[in-house]
């Protein structure tokens, strides 16, 4: 079926561990977006991309790198995770420009212990 | 930066209540969406107003979007239990990226 899926629903690590989250979109849109939520600050853009090998900042990167070698998969890989990074992780996507709507995937939800 | 503040942060009505939900910014935007969020699942949207002044409608839920497009409000008559969830607002400005607001989580008691 078509949609956005994410890899793993769940997770548990340890600080200073190397941790990816995956993300795989079978829509052929051309933007991918990263966010966290956490209670009481909403919907946090960490990273997004525009195309394949085009990715920018959003408001909250550090820590966090991104890669998006084909369309339809946008990884997010903490390098080296701390506690704060403890988050649920959502990934979405959408085909173009003009504020269209995002289509989100269901969350990765990160423990860092 | 670009900040989009809801209210009330959480909400507790029973059930056949009315009840509005308020997004508001400094920040003019060029269209906003509303979505909602159900436990374990990501956003979906449920609606795009573009025009200043703009009401649009789905089913009991009425959408506007203010006169100079900073601010939009979310209204529910007769609230159900399936109306239960986390309601955001989300701003589009010039780029790609939309802005989303802190949330209300909206619970409906049978």
């Amino acid at each position: 079926d078509a949609g956005i899926t994410q890899s793993p629903r769940y997770k548990i690590t340890e600080t200073g561990r190397q941790v990816t989250l995956m993300c795989h979109q079978t829509w052929s849109h051309s933007y991918m977006f990263w966010y966290r939520q956490d209670l009481g600050h909403g919907l946090r853009l960490i990273y997004y991309s525009a195309a394949a090998d085009i990715t920018d900042k959003g408001e909250v990167p550090d820590g966090y790198v991104v890669s998006r070698s084909k369309t339809e998969n946008f990884p997010l890989t903490l390098e080296s995770a701390t506690r704060s990074q403890t988050s649920v992780y959502f990934c979405a996507s959408t085909p173009g420009t003009g504020g269209q709507p995002q289509h989100f995937g269901d969350g990765t939800r990160l423990s860092i212990l | 930066t670009q900040l989009l503040e809801q209210s009330p942060q959480f909400l507790s009505i029973q059930e056949g209540e009315n009840l509005t939900v308020y997004c508001n910014s400094s920040s003019v935007f060029s269209s906003l969406q509303w979505y909602r969020q159900e436990p374990g699942e990501g956003p979906v949207l449920l609606v795009t107003v573009v025009t200043g002044g703009e009401v649009k409608k789905l089913k009991r839920l009425t959408f506007q979007f203010g006169d100079a497009r900073k601010d939009s409000s979310l209204h529910i008559t007769a609230a159900q239990p399936g109306d239960t969830g986390l309601y955001l607002c989300a701003g589009a400005g010039a780029t790609n990226k939309l802005i989303f607001g802190t949330g209300t989580l909206l619970a409906v008691q049978p």
